[in-house]
């Protein structure tokens, strides 16, 4: 499974977009990069994936590069209770790796007011 | 429907001593994956169980084990307890080994 890198930590204002980049460079085809966030040790919650394809949802926007190496996930209107630490994965759809989920030390996001 | 639940919440062993965590993941889902998490680690994968069977396995010591029965429900169990075991430990579910994540809120094991 492909190692990802993140920023330690970084700040936005909030009711600003928060840009957090992720890369994943030794991504294979058939991994997924997905988004999760954890909040005061609490169990991580999903965001959002995506394969190739940038991605929308209720949370977040997901833009993954044309070469698949890196990817930025995007909260458009970040608030104060979008503090947390984001981590980015790159999950197996199969394969030998298929269910192992490798998280690096995520990027530590703090919304200021 | 219900989430990913996990018991105990907290606990507290002395080294030596052997723990025994549980998971029940969300109905209807297969995969279960357990992770450790320190301060110093961060978030680590144990292993995960896919009807009924370790399909993968991440460099812990052969003291941490696991298993899941028929209900999908899961157990991860820590023998000879050292105090580099204290961490949280938190469990996840999906529907299949690739799909999204779900996880707990994890147990907190204190080794004294």
């Amino acid at each position: 499974d492909a190692k990802t890198t993140q920023p330690t930590s970084m700040d936005c204002a909030e009711g600003r977009a928060a840009n957090l980049p992720c890369n994943h460079s030794t991504i294979s085809g058939n991994e997924y990069v997905y988004w999760y966030r954890q909040i005061h040790s609490q169990g991580p919650q999903y965001i959002i994936h995506g394969l190739k394809n940038n991605e929308t949802n209720e949370m977040a926007s997901l833009i993954i590069t044309e070469d698949r190496k890196s990817s930025t996930l995007i909260l458009p209107h970040a608030t104060l209770r979008d503090t947390a630490v984001y981590y980015c994965i790159a999950r197996s759809r199969g394969g030998y790796n298929a269910g192992k989920s490798t998280f690096g030390d995520g990027t530590t996001l703090t919304v200021k007011p | 429907k219900a989430g990913v639940t996990q018991t105990p919440r907290y606990l507290i062993k002395t080294r030596g001593q052997q723990v025994t965590l549980s998971c029940s993941p969300i109905s209807g889902h297969r995969s279960v994956s357990w992770y450790q998490q320190t301060p110093g680690q961060g978030l680590q994968f144990l292993f995960e169980y896919f009807s009924e069977t370790q399909r993968n396995k991440g460099n812990f010591p052969g003291r941490f084990s696991g298993r899941q029965f028929s209900n999908s429900r899961s157990e991860m169990n820590v023998s000879t307890l050292e105090l580099g075991d204290s961490a949280l430990y938190l469990c996840a579910s999906s529907l299949a080994s690739y799909g999204e994540l779900f996880f707990g809120e994890g147990s907190r094991l204190t080794v004294l």
